[in-house]
């Protein structure tokens, strides 16, 4: 398996530029999220998804939006980029188990992305 | 919302010795409490976690204790080694059918002095 995958790695974009930050994974997971990593800050939840067709906001949901047509994809995208999303944003994955055990959220590599 | 905060933000300890991090939550909700650690340009990977139905766990050096009444759980790391050096992160997470969203702490920057 190749667990949680991200792309790009890396990104530079524009004030106003628009993209879209890929992730997917292979172990069936029900349950997605992404995080953003800046300094001094830990990581903050952006959006989550329970299942294909359902997403909800987290802790800093404003100028992103995602979708989750798909088990394995859930992609972040960044409507009009400001210098404020410079940071690391990361994806992670985990069952659905009923909260008996195995709550491990699996995290990707991470896209670095820098807005000037 | 849960909050979590985290202390120390860095801790430098002597090779072979132990190193605390202490954590506290402010939802007594919340379930769940992994803790991560994160070297130079990596992700975030789980070292160990304990549920809200136990007080204590070890794994090797590694072990976490939980006191719900204080809302608050810490990480201790004994015989320390270089390796251990890196941000280690704690969270937590309120789980009924999984775990979809962790809040995190602020992180801890440990540095091993060899």
């Amino acid at each position: 398996n190749a667990g949680v995958t991200q792309t790009p790695k890396f990104q530079v974009l524009k004030t106003g530029q628009s993209m879209t930050l890929q992730c997917a994974q292979d172990m069936n997971h029900e349950y997605m999220s992404w995080y953003r990593q800046d300094p001094g800050m830990g990581l903050r939840l952006i959006h989550y998804s329970v299942g294909a067709g359902i997403t909800d906001q987290g802790e800093v949901p404003n100028g992103y939006n995602v979708s989750r047509s798909t088990t394995e994809d859930f992609p972040l995208r960044l409507l009009s980029a400001a210098p404020s999303q410079t940071s690391v944003y990361f994806c992670a994955s985990s069952y659905a188990d009923l909260g008996t055990g195995g709550d491990e959220q699996f995290f990707g590599p991470g896209t670095r992305l820098t807005v000037l | 919302g849960e909050n979590v905060e985290q202390h120390p933000s860095t801790l430098s300890v002597q090779e072979g010795d132990s190193a605390v991090i202490k954590c506290t939550y402010s939802d007594s909700a919340s379930n769940y409490f992994p803790w991560y650690k994160q070297e130079l340009g990596k992700r975030p990977q789980l070292i160990i976690d304990i549920r809200s139905n136990v007080g204590e766990k070890k794994d090797q050096r590694i072990a976490v204790t939980l006191n719900k009444t204080a809302k608050h759980f810490s990480l201790h790391i004994t015989e320390t080694q270089p390796e251990d050096s890196a941000v280690y992160f704690c969270a937590a997470a309120l789980t009924n059918f999984g775990n979809e969203k962790l809040t995190f702490g602020t992180g801890t920057r440990l540095t091993i002095i060899p």
